[in-house]
């Protein structure tokens, strides 16, 4: 299983650039690693996902070392409304048994 | 696209009484469909996972006949809560795997359950 840790909550400041680590040490061949952002009451909601080196998307960018047992969403210049939760989730969908969510990271953006 | 839905948003029943849950994969096709429960403060916590046609497979400590678990047809799948209890209250979110364009599963916007 390639159990993930994050930090359990970061804060930062609106326009600022956050950058949020996920550890899973026994990341598998097959396993991508996915990133998740939840607002109370709502279900998550899929921000990126990558396999290797650099993702980037309209959102967010995720970076994933060579040796692929860490992974950083970074996001740019966040604002109030990016105050959530965001998990980060490694697995491979043909294999559920992988499917297991972290505590995940409370981020809380300030004015 | 990806979009998944789920029905109701919210729900209070009587305690003893069954409530059903709908989960819609609106523009792609589901040939996965998961289900997760979700307590105040805590992470998202896997009960089952259903195929299109075939039985769900329930997690660990889930009881399938309180959890019963339908996926009839590639858009479709329904979480019944038979003779539910207040401890059953909580937030249930369905995601949905398939024929997207990206190898991971889509979320509904799930269904807060209060059972008094």
């Amino acid at each position: 299983l390639a159990k993930t840790t994050q930090p359990i909550s970061m804060d930062s400041y609106e326009g600022q650039e956050v950058n949020i680590t996920c550890s899973h040490n026994n990341i598998a061949t097959n396993d991508y690693i996915t990133w998740y952002q939840q607002f109370p009451s709502q279900g998550p909601r899929f921000i990126i996902q990558g396999y290797k080196t650099k993702v980037t998307n309209e959102v967010a960018s995720l970076f994933i070392p060579a040796d692929r047992k860490s992974s950083t969403l970074s996001l740019p210049r966040v604002s109030l409304s990016d105050t959530a939760v965001y998990y980060c989730l490694v697995g491979d969908m043909r294999d559920t048994d992988k499917l297991i969510f972290g505590t995940g990271t409370r981020l809380q953006v300030f004015p | 696209g990806a979009v998944v839905s789920q029905h109701p948003s919210w729900v209070i029943c009587k305690s003893g009484t069954s409530v059903k849950i709908e989960c819609r994969s609106l523009d792609f096709q589901a040939t996965t469909m998961f289900w997760y429960r979700q307590f105040p403060k805590q992470s998202l916590m896997l009960m089952a996972t259903s195929n299109e046609g075939s039985k769900a497979t329930y997690e660990q400590g889930v009881e399938k006949d309180k959890f019963l678990i339908n996926h009839a047809s590639l858009t479709l799948s329904t979480l019944t809560v038979t003779s539910a209890h207040p401890e059953d209250s909580s937030f249930y979110i369905c995601s949905a795997y398939g024929t997207s364009s990206t190898d991971t599963q889509y979320f509904g916007p799930g269904t807060r359950l209060t059972v008094l």
